[in-house]
């Protein structure tokens, strides 16, 4: 059963400290790995796609790396409005055209200033 | 401005009151999907539509119908509601295996 699995559940940080989420994924073919990032109130934004194992995407003081059982989320320096709940999500190849996204659970991120 | 509307926002109904959320798209995507999402469990999703007249269902479809008569158009449907329909809900749209663009949620509260 394809599954997606993010850890820690919560973290908490001060304003500078850098730090990593994990998503760790196991799908019967990976078409690509998704990153949202979600604040209250609102719906899933997306950050970055991933396809291979190797690949590394940035953008501002997040960076996203890929291998082929788990995905980092680099936050480097991270400000007070980088706090939001950071999603995860895989996209398998199946037989046949699907879009489907299968989610994590997510991290809430909160960093103090 | 390229979004995903639904509506209404926020909704408190009552046991078995028949009601529908809209879902509108504006980027032409072919791609449609509702889902699901509850704390601890994530985001699941209930139905999806590939393009116009072709819908099919997600992994928690039970009590939940959709149409897609229009490509902009993606309306949720609640036939006879139940408590455990309480959820935050959200649509999604895309082109075919393209980042799916996401609304801002309907949070639907059933008594």
């Amino acid at each position: 059963e394809d599954q997606v699995t993010q850890s820690p559940e919560a973290l908490r940080l001060q304003e500078g400290e850098s730090s990593s989420l994990n998503c760790s994924y196991t799908v019967s073919g990976l078409r690509g790995l998704f990153w949202y990032r979600q604040d209250p109130g609102k719906g899933p934004e997306f950050l970055f796609t991933l396809y291979s194992a190797g690949e590394e995407k940035e953008k501002e003081r997040l960076k996203a790396t890929l291998t082929k059982k788990e995905s980092f989320l680099h936050i480097t320096a991270p400000k007070p409005e980088d706090s939001a709940t950071y999603l995860c999500a895989v996209q398998a190849v199946r037989g046949g055209a699907t879009n489907k996204l299968i989610f994590g659970t997510g991290t809430l991120l909160a960093v103090q200033p | 401005e390229a979004q995903v509307t639904q509506n209404p926002r926020y909704l408190i109904t009552v046991t078995g009151k028949k009601l529908t959320v809209t879902c509108s798209q504006n980027m032409n995507h072919e791609y449609m999907s509702w889902y699901r999402q509850d704390p601890g469990l994530g985001l699941r999703q209930i139905y999806y539509s590939m393009n116009v007249e072709v819908t099919d269902k997600g992994d928690v479809p039970e009590g939940y119908k959709v149409s897609r008569k229009e490509k902009r158009n993606f309306p949720l449907i609640l036939e006879s509601p139940s408590p455990n329909q309480t959820s935050l809900y959200f649509c999604a749209s895309s082109f075919l295996f393209q980042p799916q663009h996401f609304g801002d949620g309907t949070r639907l509260s059933i008594l």
